[in-house]
């Protein structure tokens, strides 16, 4: 399901510096959301996105910041690199609408790797 | 903090019912049960989802109390494919992901 996509599927980089790892939609859907996953855990939030106006911190979000440049692209980017903002990626959408219902498309997620 | 609670792993046989329990003894009224699997490191994907009354679709079937403080997935004719990470959640707008149960269906 190519709805959600991102890019780069796999970066390795170094300690320092910056990168962006960005995230498209066409499924037309208003919420927008990051996640990373940790080896042997489960995902947990960064930042989402209920709007292009809208930007709200996760769970995780230090260390990370967030642009929203149009209702179809959400992206993800880490200022300075370090070591233990390896991890994967996801990106999701979901619909806006009802709020208690809350089905989000996952895409193919990141693998970022920090040396 | 994780808002439910599910067993680490699971086997289940190929072509049997496999039941995935979760507590979620918090929840509120107005928030919802999801449930999600993960297969190797692809993203999670969405099976079913409930309020109050018991759910199903071509995937599952989910069972919820009466007193909304636990619920079951029912994969009703497992199959090797059906080998993931499941992850019952439950909130109101955002997902918040625990560990989930590693389901693994042998053959």
């Amino acid at each position: 399901d190519a709805d959600v996509t991102q890019t780069p599927r796999n970066r390795i980089t170094k300690t320092g510096k910056r990168i962006m790892l960005e995230c498209s939609q066409t499924k037309g859907h208003d919420r927008m959301y990051w996640y990373r996953q940790d080896p042997g855990l489960g995902l947990r939030l960064i930042y989402y996105s209920f709007d292009v106006k809208d930007i709200n911190k996760g769970e995780i979000s230090d260390g990370y910041s967030v642009s929203r440049q149009a209702q179809a692209k959400f992206s993800l980017s880490l200022e300075s690199a370090i070591p233990n903002q390896t991890a994967l990626y996801f990106c999701a959408t979901s619909e806006s609408g009802q709020i208690s219902y809350n089905e989000q498309f996952f895409g193919p997620g990141t693998r970022l790797t920090v040396l | 903090d994780a808002k439910t609670t599910q067993p680490p792993s699971m086997d289940c046989a190929e072509g049997r019912a496999a039941n995935l329990p979760c507590n979620h003894s918090t929840i509120s009224g107005n928030e919802y049960v999801y449930w999600y699997r993960q297969i190797h490191s692809q993203g999670p994907q969405y099976i079913i989802h409930g309020l109050k009354n018991n759910e199903t679709n071509e995937m599952a079937s989910l069972i919820i109390t009466e007193d909304r403080k636990s619920s079951t997935l029912i994969l009703p004719h497992a199959t090797l494919r059906d080998t993931a990470v499941y992850y019952c959640i439950v909130d109101d707008y955002k997902l918040s992901f625990g560990a989930g149960t590693t389901v693994t269906v042998r053959a």
